[in-house]
């Protein structure tokens, strides 16, 4: 059955630092997402993306934070300047079809801010 | 500012009773509703949806029911297994607003009991 891949599974990193998170979405979807869930609380939505642009994002995903999709497999979420309030699981997650279509999530990468 | 609800942290369960996990929505836009479950150290998976045209939809041991008007969704698992035992969590979409983000409630630990 496809899957999202991502990696790493754990950074460690100390504040200040850039960080990349790496995903493989599945391969014929469209529609590009990640989410982050911070320790004890719902999972949050971040970004979405679609045709090489960001299509939404939420309040949480400010200028400290990027997107990209470097080439046709990859999608790519960096930190450029952590914080200790980025310690979070972020999920990356696809979709064939963007709105109310069924998300394929990723495992997600742990990401602690030291 | 919860826009989906589930106030119920956990939840136990005997084997072979019927598990019942409750989320309430605030936002009146929301007219597609997920639940997804999610092991330890994987990502969220699908489980059923429903569209707010309906008030239930059966995928085998799965039935989610949504009552518009008391805004409103539960999901009944019957009977009840230990694989069921994970976190469950309720999302809900504005289906017509294009790529838009999941918005997740908190989640419910289910706990199955042999």
């Amino acid at each position: 059955e496809p899957e999202v891949t991502q990696t790493p599974s754990h950074q460690v990193t100390q504040m200040g630092q850039e960080v990349i998170l790496r995903c493989v979405p599945i391969s014929n979807h469209l529609y590009f997402y990640w989410y982050r869930q911070i320790l004890g609380q719902k999972v949050e939505f971040l970004v979405s993306f679609y045709n090489n642009e960001i299509s939404e994002k939420s309040e949480i995903f400010d200028d400290q934070f990027s997107v990209e999709r470097p080439d046709g497999s990859n999608f790519t979420l960096k930190i450029r300047s952590t914080k200790l309030e980025d310690s979070a699981m972020y999920f990356c997650a696809s979709s064939v079809e963007s709105g109310a279509n069924v998300l394929t999530f990723g495992a997600g990468s742990r990401l602690t801010v030291l | 500012d919860q826009q989906v609800k589930q106030n119920s942290p956990s939840l136990s369960v005997q084997e072979g009773r019927i598990s019942i996990l409750n989320c309430d929505y605030t936002n009146s836009m929301f007219d597609y509703f997920l639940w997804y479950k999610k092991y330890p150290a994987e990502g969220p998976t699908f489980l059923i949806s429903i569209s707010s045209i309906k008030d239930k939809n059966e995928d085998g041991r799965f039935t989610v029911f949504l009552n518009k008007s008391a805004k409103h969704l539960s999901l009944h698992i019957v009977p009840s297994q230990p694989g069921d035992s994970a976190v469950y969590f309720c999302a809900a979409i504005s289906s017509g607003g294009g790529a838009d983000g999941l918005t997740f409630g908190k989640g419910t630990h289910l706990i199955i009991q042999p």
